[in-house]
């Protein structure tokens, strides 16, 4: 079946550090993926996303890249700040009426 | 102008109690879904409807059961409540649940006692 793997957390960071989460997926065919970002007492909200192989997708100076080969879209950002903290979750789509499939999380933790 | 609102935010009830949580979602989807996220915050799908229709069932203790009047609303109804039913459940929409980005409600807290 589909599934996504993320690194466990925390990852504690000082404030303007570059950031990685890694996330690897296993599925059929070709999903679509996502990351969406959890602030303490919130709902997911959609990061960013990217629909085929070698997208990448950006947003808030966030990024991540689909790569097939080596089944990853890991999530990077050159400099973070004390309001990226938060629990962040890969997930992936594969498509027809198939539920998204999460990852466990990763909780970042950025201090000033 | 909230997309997807569900309602209420924070539930505290005891044991055996039966109990519902609402949704809404404004932005005019086709599927609305239901996720339940635990303590160490993993998120489960529990069901996912289509034009009404319920198309996702996972392995769901049967106390739980949704209901959708319409594609705009997903309410959960929760018989016999149980400690271990304690979480945040999630509800969330997308446009036509084919690849496409969800939309997820500020979600509701369960606490059984």
């Amino acid at each position: 079946g589909n599934s996504v793997t993320q690194m466990e957390g925390p990852v504690t960071l000082s404030e303007e550090a570059f950031l990685t989460i890694n996330c690897t997926y296993t599925a059929t065919g070709y999903p679509s993926l996502f990351w969406y970002v959890q602030y303490p007492g919130e709902g997911l909200q959609l990061l960013l996303k990217a629909t085929k192989a070698d997208d990448k997708g950006s947003n808030k100076g966030f990024e991540a890249t689909y790569r097939k080969e080596t089944t990853s879209f890991h999530l990077e950002k050159g400099s973070v700040q004390v309001s990226d903290s938060a629990v962040y979750f890969c997930a992936l789509h594969s498509g027809g009426f198939q539920k998204l499939v999460f990852g466990t999380g990763t909780r970042l933790l950025v201090s000033p | 102008d909230t997309a997807v609102s569900q309602t209420p935010k924070y539930l505290v009830t005891q044991m055996g109690n039966d109990k519902s949580i609402k949704c809404e979602q404004n932005l005019g989807h086709d599927t609305m879904y239901w996720y339940k996220q635990d303590s160490k915050k993993f998120l489960k799908i529990m069901f996912s409807y289509n034009n009404k229709e319920l198309i996702i069932n996972e392995t769901v203790p049967n106390r739980f059961s949704p209901k959708s009047p319409d594609k705009a609303h997903l309410n959960l109804h929760i018989n016999s409540l149980e400690l271990g039913d304690s979480a945040v459940y999630f509800c969330a929409s997308s446009q036509n649940g084919q690849g496409t980005e969800a939309f997820f409600g500020q979600g509701t807290r369960l606490t059984v006692v």
